[in-house]
């Protein structure tokens, strides 16, 4: 199966700083990964997604990159406001079976006034 | 709006208790799945289905089993629950016309096992 590692478990920025959260996959032929963010009591929200024929993705202050050689992805996000305090994960889909997503264990990010 | 519902939203057991947990969905999607998220571990696979005659087990389906009643309902149970079977759990929901691996999650069910 795919195991997905995230770094780092906490991020403490402040507000309009870049926060950045990385993802390495061990799959080499996982082919979808998307970021799902969780505020404090609610459920998991996709935010953004890519698939392995693109390298970059963007929406908005949000983007994701994607590094196949090295099996890594990262979120980036500009320009941070308090509301992107939340939990984000990242996850991978494994290869052997369509819609089986593997999920890294979290990122807790906290943007400061 | 189409959606992803869970009941109940909070439920408190015994130890040997037996609980069922249940999702719907209004989204039309074929492909069902249960995750249990704890702390620092982030969200495991317990059950999927693609499809009302399609159950395949996921990375900690010990304890549990699922019942996919119709296209639109997908049952977890705890035949006798434990202690460390308390976590949050969600349902979540695909659709194979969409690729299928984009998930919709549901509101989520915290179950404490006493």
């Amino acid at each position: 199966g795919e195991n997905v590692e995230q770094h780092p478990s906490t991020l403490s920025v402040q507000e309009g700083d870049s926060a950045v959260i990385k993802c390495t996959y061990s799959d080499s032929a996982s082919n979808y990964f998307p970021w799902y963010k969780q505020e404090l009591g609610k459920r998991p929200q996709l935010i953004i997604d890519i698939r392995s024929n693109v390298g970059e993705k963007k929406d908005q202050r949000i983007a994701v990159t994607l590094n196949k050689t090295a099996k890594h992805f990262s979120l980036h996000i500009t320009e941070t406001q308090p509301e992107d305090s939340a939990v984000y994960f990242c996850a991978a889909i494994w290869s052997g079976t369509a819609s089986k997503l593997t999920f890294g264990t979290g990122t807790r990010l906290q943007v400061t006034l | 709006d189409a959606d992803v519902t869970q009941t109940p939203r909070n439920r408190i057991t015994k130890t040997g208790k037996r609980i069922m947990l249940e999702c719907s969905q209004t989204k039309g999607h074929d492909r069902m799945y249960w995750y249990r998220q704890d702390p620092g571990l982030g969200l495991r696979l317990i059950y999927y289905s693609f499809d009302v005659k399609d159950i395949n087990k996921g990375e900690i389906s010990d304890g549990y089993s699922v019942s996919r009643q119709a296209q639109a309902k997908f049952s977890l149970s705890l035949e006798s629950a434990i202690p460390n079977q308390t976590a949050l759990y969600f349902c979540a929901t695909s659709d194979t016309r969409d690729r299928g691996d984009t998930q919709y999650f549901g509101p989520g069910t915290r179950l404490t096992v006493l």
